[in-house]
């Protein structure tokens, strides 16, 4: 099974400062038609999550430009250009390659200095 | 606009049963595979099922394969997950998701089933 890892789990940004989030995955998440599952998706407090970036780089529509996905192969990164009150909230990355059984990372935690 | 709304969460007692519902409008259901998502309280996202569109195929987490089920009822606009043989282990706030990209872009506000006694 795939394996998402996420880091860091918490992290304290201070309003108008870049945050960063790297996800990780135990295997390639390259598939065979050569697409990158790679996603992902908000919760804000008491919310329902909602998807931010799909293959790894497509900004959902109602997204905020601040909001920018990288990453190639096994490594990802989920970057906020200039942190906003609005954006606190648990973060995921979630991997679609082997679907169906998609596999979530545990959870970034960000919270404003 | 695009509308997932769940029900039939509660409060079940271990090794009983509970059928929730995800009632879909705002988009042709019967076109996307959909799936259900649950959260522990405080945890983290587990896909649990998914289903696709004309109810072909489906597949489950090792964690409730052979207690779950899921449905769908295109006519209906709706969406099941049959859940037997509850464990404490099974609370979470159960989220129905519509599948796009191999990813998830709708999803509901999410059912809360308690499994104790």
């Amino acid at each position: 099974d795939v394996v998402m890892t996420q880091s860091p789990l918490s992290l304290p940004v201070t309003l108008g400062q870049p945050a960063s989030i790297s996800c990780r995955s135990s295997q390639s998440l390259v598939h065979s038609d050569g697409n990158t599952y790679l996603n992902w998706f908000q919760q804000r407090p008491g919310q329902s999550p909602r998807r931010l970036i799909y293959k790894v780089s497509n900004r959902d529509s109602g997204v905020p430009d601040r909001f920018s996905g990288s990453g190639s192969d096994t490594d990802f990164t989920l970057k906020i250009s200039r942190v906003e009150a609005e954006d606190v909230g648990v973060y995921y990355c979630m991997e679609g390659t082997h679907w169906p059984r998609y596999t979530f990372g545990q959870g970034t935690k960000l919270e404003i200095k | 606009q695009v509308q997932l709304v769940e029900s039939g969460g509660g409060l079940v007692k271990p090794g009983g049963s509970l059928r929730l519902s995800c009632a879909a409008s705002g988009f042709t259901f019967r076109d996307y595979y959909m799936s259900w998502i649950r959260q522990a309280p405080g945890k983290g996202l587990e896909w649990v099922a998914y289903i696709s569109s004309a109810s072909i195929y489906s597949d489950y987490a090792d964690s409730v394969k052979g207690r779950f089920t899921i449905s769908r009822d295109d006519a209906q606009n709706s969406l099941y997950l049959q859940m037997n043989s509850l464990r404490a282990e099974d609370t979470a706030l159960y989220y129905c998701a519509r599948e796009n990209w191999s990813s998830f872009d709708f999803w509901g506000q999410g059912a809360l089933v308690t499994v104790s006694s």
